[in-house]
């Protein structure tokens, strides 16, 4: 089981946001973050914690080990307005968090 | 480029079957990992299982009893079939491709999605 926090943020451009992930077990370091806008489908922005897909601005970064995962947006843009998803693939199935409701003041 | 899209009626009746395909294109089926993810309107994320190896299969127990996928290497598409639905599988439903290393890495590539209704 995977829970995110906040469920929501409200925050301005320029911000530094970041977003928490909590595991309740150990997950090999198999994280993925996934921003979601509305209307359209999930895409992937990292994978394995901190590892960047390509095509993603540098501003995301991951971090984290164990069972406690970060989501780092350095300087937030306008943009970012999402949900943002976690989504654990160490052991099946492979559970995603409940989403992270991101709004730019 | 890799894509992936979802086809199928968006309209099923309770307790009847969902029957969805995922039409791949850019890569052979063969040479990847392949899943379905639905969303709940309003709601998150929900896994329901990947197929790999062209016909092995892991599927979320929530729905286990009720899923079958395939995958048609010949035609490069895999399918979901969801027996005996109810409104709580109501749902956008989508397909993606699973990156795949030692462990699962992440759904790199996903369609549009389907919405799909349960209702009489």
């Amino acid at each position: 089981q995977l829970t995110q926090s906040p469920s929501s943020l409200s925050a301005s451009v320029g911000d530094r946001v970041i977003i928490t992930c909590r595991a309740s077990q150990g997950i090999a370091n198999s994280l993925a973050w996934y921003q979601q806008e509305p209307g359209k489908a999930p895409k992937l922005l990292i994978y394995s914690v901190s590892t960047l897909q390509h095509g993603v601005p540098s501003r995301f970064s991951g971090s984290g080990s164990g069972t406690e995962f970060t989501l780092t947006i350095s300087s937030l843009q306008p943009g970012d307005s999402a949900t943002y998803f976690c989504q654990q693939l160490g052991s099946s199935p492979y559970t995603f968090g409940q989403g992270t409701k991101l709004e730019i003041k | 480029q890799v894509q992936v899209e979802e086809s199928g009626p968006g309209l099923v009746k309770p307790s009847e079957t969902l029957s969805l395909i995922c039409t791949v294109t850019g890569v052979s089926i063969s040479n990847g990992q392949w899943c379905w993810v639905r969303q709940p309107p309003g709601k998150g994320l929900e896994w329901i299982g990947f197929l790999y190896d062209s016909g092995n299969t892991n599927y979320n127990p929530s729905v286990r009893s009720r899923v079958t996928t395939l995958v048609d290497v010949s035609t490069n598409f895999f399918t979901l079939k969801l027996s005996s639905v109810t409104a709580a599988d109501t749902a956008i439903y989508y397909c993606a491709r699973l990156l795949f290393g030692i462990r699962g890495l992440g759904l790199d590539v996903w369609g549009h999605g389907i919405a799909v209704t349960v209702s009489s």
